[in-house]
């Protein structure tokens, strides 16, 4: 059974810019989270997404978007970057109960310059 | 006070020694706890889910769960070299939201 697929797995943007990062979930899983991780923050919660619909966002700015496809897969995106945005953006899919395990995929890292 | 409170470490023990790590929360709502281990410059890889008070064992992994002291904690017998990670403790607060303490670094050294 494939894993959670993140793409790209590298990238590098200049301040302004604005990014789009994907991911596709364990087949049959049906909601995607995404979190940011940096070493002064952590892991932190970006939004959740269950059949194309945001169940659940976190205390990050409007910059920070996402979106849900009928097949599951995901997308967010960032626009007008900023060098504090630089950091490892994970995905993570789970089947579509409230308290199921959660897997993650290898993540993006995104530098901003 | 943080949501999810670990002790950031290191805790350096003897390969085949128990390694013990703790977790406290602050939702008393939260209905479930899982555990995840990190390799420096990897992704978080889930070791252990516990949704009930009380003790689960998977392998040398065994995690505890007391609600009523909103304390989550992990057990690795035998340690390893290869355990040595950082260990996060999540709590999930609700639609998947998961709250990450801040991770507690392992050495298990030979």
């Amino acid at each position: 059974k494939a894993g959670v697929t993140q793409t790209p797995r590298y990238l590098i943007k200049t301040r302004g810019q604005q990014v789009t990062l994907s991911c596709s979930p364990i087949s049959g899983h049906r909601s995607v989270s995404w979190y940011q991780q940096t070493p002064g923050q952590g892991l932190q919660f970006l939004f959740e997404y269950f059949s194309e619909t945001q169940r659940n966002k976190g205390n990050f700015p409007g910059r920070f978007s996402g979106r849900q496809f009928s097949n599951s897969r995901s997308e967010m995106n960032v626009s007008t970057l900023e060098l504090g945005d630089s950091a490892l953006y994970l995905c993570a899919s789970s089947l579509a109960d409230m308290n199921t395990e959660a897997f993650f995929g290898q993540g993006t890292r995104l530098t901003v310059v | 006070q943080k949501e999810v409170e670990q002790n950031s470490g290191p805790l350096s023990v003897p390969e085949g020694a128990i390694a013990s790590l703790n977790c406290t929360y602050s939702d008393r709502v939260s209905q479930s706890f899982f555990w995840y281990r990190q390799y420096s410059g990897k992704s978080p890889e889930l070791i252990m889910s516990i949704y009930s008070n009380g003790d689960k064992e998977d392998g040398r992994f065994t995690a505890q769960l007391n609600k009523a002291s909103q304390y989550v904690s992990l057990l690795i017998r035998d340690s390893q070299p290869s355990d040595s990670a950082t260990y996060l403790c999540a709590v999930n607060t609700g639609f998947q939201k998961l709250v990450f303490g801040t991770g507690t670094r392992l050495l298990v050294s030979p």
